[in-house]
């Protein structure tokens, strides 16, 4: 069975500071690796996968991750952070030729200003 | 870009009624999903739908639940009888194939049973 973990359950960051979110994974193969932001009372909205390749995948609005098979992790990282990125983050995963995504328990993320 | 519809947005029922999400999905998506998110928690998979049969569903998609999506209307939900643990938002997405395939999800619905 599959299972994501983020460890943190809260982040605060001042505005303008770096940001990196942990994810961790369970998979025996390859997953699929989604990181999905979701603003209070909307849905979860895409802000980069990964499957294969380049390990470090660009998202939206700056975002990126690095995918490590050695660690199965899947950090989301930012230079710069906004005030507008005060949000909750979701690292999921999908298996190859799967239905359901599985998501971890989300980070919140406060950024001060 | 394109969307997912949720229909209504807020329901308040009474413990023991019958209750219909309603999921309105990206027109060309072929697999529908329904999850369900406790305030403040993470989002649970429930069920996946397509081609007229569920694919996968979990353990939280009990007997009292079932799904459909009659001629290519609504992808709704019904819950049938309620019970008080099943207020929560559920959201329902759509993708156009699997593995990775991007989900759309809709906002939710607020379902509240009293």
């Amino acid at each position: 069975a599959q299972s994501v973990t983020q460890p943190d359950a809260r982040v605060t960051v001042s505005e303008g500071a770096s940001l990196q979110l942990r994810c961790k994974y369970s998979y025996s193969g390859t997953p699929y690796l989604f990181w999905y932001v979701q603003y209070p009372r909307q849905g979860l909205q895409l802000l980069l996968k990964y499957y294969s390749g380049d390990p470090v995948v660009q998202g939206v609005n700056g975002f990126e991750a690095e995918f490590s098979k050695s660690n199965s992790s899947f950090h989301l990282r930012k230079a710069s952070v906004h005030w507008s990125d005060s949000a909750v983050y979701f690292c999921a995963l999908r298996r190859t030729g799967g239905y359901k995504v599985v998501f971890g328990s989300g980070t919140r993320l406060l950024v001060s200003p | 870009g394109p969307k997912v519809l949720q229909i209504p947005s807020h329901q308040i029922i009474d413990m023991g009624q019958m209750v219909t999400l309603n999921c309105d999905p990206v027109s060309n998506h072929l697999y529908f999903y329904w999850y369900k998110q406790i305030l403040g928690q993470q989002m649970e998979f429930l069920v996946n739908f397509y081609n007229g049969k569920v694919m996968e569903k979990s353990k939280l998609f009990k007997d009292q639940f079932s799904v459909e999506r009659p001629d290519g209307s609504y992808f709704t939900l019904k819950i049938q009888p309620t019970a008080l643990e099943d207020s929560a938002v559920y959201f329902c997405a759509s993708s156009l194939g699997t593995g990775g395939s991007d989900y759309t999800f809709g906002s939710g619905t607020r379902l509240l049973v009293i």
